[in-house]
């Protein structure tokens, strides 16, 4: 079965400080790996995902996230931390095709403090 | 058009009601997924309809029901709700088929209130 776990259900930078978010995934075939973000009372963005064609995944809003697989990680960057950036981030693995399921971390709740 | 569609946007029923949301993409996508989220919880997945035929169920109590009338259309069908069961109600829409990496599109979501 694949799962994820996020590190940490709250973070809190400073605005302009890097940001990052964690998340280790356990799968017994190379997975596809997702970062997703919800603002309150919204649904989820996608701000980028891992299929194995680069393990850089540069996403939307200045993020970027790094499959590792030695580590078994696909953490969750972003250089300077903006007030627009506080939300909710979700990490998420599935299989291969079709419709197969996404099983979603608990997410992360990003603070950003001015 | 990369957006998901939902309707209402907030409903508030008893307990007795019957009610309907209703979910619309415009993206040719061929798999469609409701999910449940609580208040500070992911994402849980209830139903996948694949090529409008209904590939997952995750164990839904029957007064849920879903129904993909056609390849853009989604609904979910209330009826004897709890109040347990108030939740966001997220729709979903991805490429499907085989081969397509399985990005999904949420909609904004219908915020259900059972009274």
């Amino acid at each position: 079965a694949q799962s994820v776990t996020q590190l940490g259900s709250h973070v809190s930078v400073s605005e302009g400080a890097l940001v990052l978010l964690r998340c280790n995934y356990s799968s017994s075939v190379p997975p596809y790996l997702f970062w997703y973000v919800q603002y309150p009372n919204q649904g989820l963005q996608l701000l980028l995902k891992y299929t194995s064609a680069a393990t850089l995944v540069k996403g939307i809003n200045g993020f970027e996230a790094e499959f590792k697989k030695s580590e078994t990680s696909f953490h969750l960057t972003k250089p300077s931390a903006h007030m627009s950036d506080a939300a909710e981030y979700f990490c998420a693995v599935s299989g291969s095709g079709g419709y197969q399921k996404v099983t979603f971390g608990t997410g992360t709740k990003l603070q950003v403090i001015p | 058009d990369t957006e998901v569609t939902q309707t209402p946007k907030h409903l508030v029923m008893g307990m007795t009601n019957k009610k309907s949301l209703k979910c619309e993409q415009h993206m040719g996508h061929r798999a469609m997924y409701w999910y449940k989220q609580k208040a500070k919880k992911p994402p849980e997945l209830m139903f996948v309809y694949s090529y409008e035929k209904l590939s997952i169920n995750e164990s839904v109590p029957s007064r849920f029901s879903p129904e993909c009338p056609n390849s853009s259309l989604l609904n979910l069908h209330l009826h004897a709700l709890q109040p347990e069961d108030s939740a966001l109600y997220l729709c979903a829409s991805s490429q499907g088929g085989q081969g397509y990496h399985n990005e999904q599109f949420f909609g904004p979501g219908t915020r259900l209130t059972v009274l």
